[in-house]
């Protein structure tokens, strides 16, 4: 079955630090990967997303790429901030089917 | 555009009560979706439905746990009785055309 599988957290870090979070993956097919971002107290949103290989999601300076040689899509920023402490979620869906996600990775920025 | 739209925000009950979430989609979104989030995990899907039927509630424990989507749109999920392991947030997420689900704030659940 399709699984995904991500680093362990929590993660902090000092602001303005490099920020890489793992993110693998297990499916059949072709499946579409994404990002999602819970603030304290609030619901999932959508951080950004890719919809077949070798595609780079980005968005609010986060980068992922999609490798399927490796099935991996791992998060990047170049320069964290404080606001950006949140719960990552890495989820995959093949089309018509059900979101699976990860368990999530805590980061922590530290002013 | 209107978000997905849930409620309540907060309830705390005790065990063996009942309780009910109500969630609203996004117009036009035939997907919909409740998902289990215990804290420090990842969400778990309860139940996904199609307009008013059903896709997958292979996860759903259907002794206590019931949902609904009257005619395609609002949907609720019913706890009856509670468990003190039920306590989680329940999240209620919905899909159109695009392969992208939106989520609701969620319903935040204390059985106590």
């Amino acid at each position: 079955g399709n699984s995904v599988t991500q680093m362990e957290g929590p993660v902090t870090l000092s602001e303005e630090a490099f920020l890489t979070i793992n993110c693998t993956y297990t499916a059949t097919g072709y499946p579409s990967l994404f990002w999602y971002v819970q603030y304290p107290g609030e619901g999932l949103q959508l951080l950004l997303k890719a919809t077949k290989a070798d595609d780079k999601g980005s968005n609010k300076g986060f980068e992922a790429t999609y490798r399927k040689e490796t099935t991996s899509f791992h998060l990047e920023k170049g320069s964290v901030q404080v606001s950006d402490s949140a719960v990552y979620f890495c989820a995959l869906s093949n089309y018509g089917q059900n979101f699976v996600f990860g368990p999530g990775t805590r980061l922590s920025v530290l002013p | 555009e209107a978000g997905v739209a849930q409620s309540p925000r907060y309830k705390i009950i005790e065990k063996r009560q009942s309780v009910a979430f109500w969630c609203n989609p996004i117009s036009g979104h035939a997907t919909l979706y409740w998902y289990q989030q215990i804290l420090g995990q990842g969400p778990k899907l309860l139940i996904q439905f199609q307009n008013n039927g059903v896709v997958d509630d292979s996860q759903l424990p259907k002794d206590r746990f019931s949902a609904e989507r009257l005619k395609g749109v609002d949907s609720t999920l019913k706890i009856q009785p509670a468990k003190l392991e039920d306590s989680a947030v329940y999240l209620c997420a919905t899909k159109g055309r695009t392969n992208t689900i939106y989520f609701g704030e969620g319903s935040w659940l204390t059985v106590v």
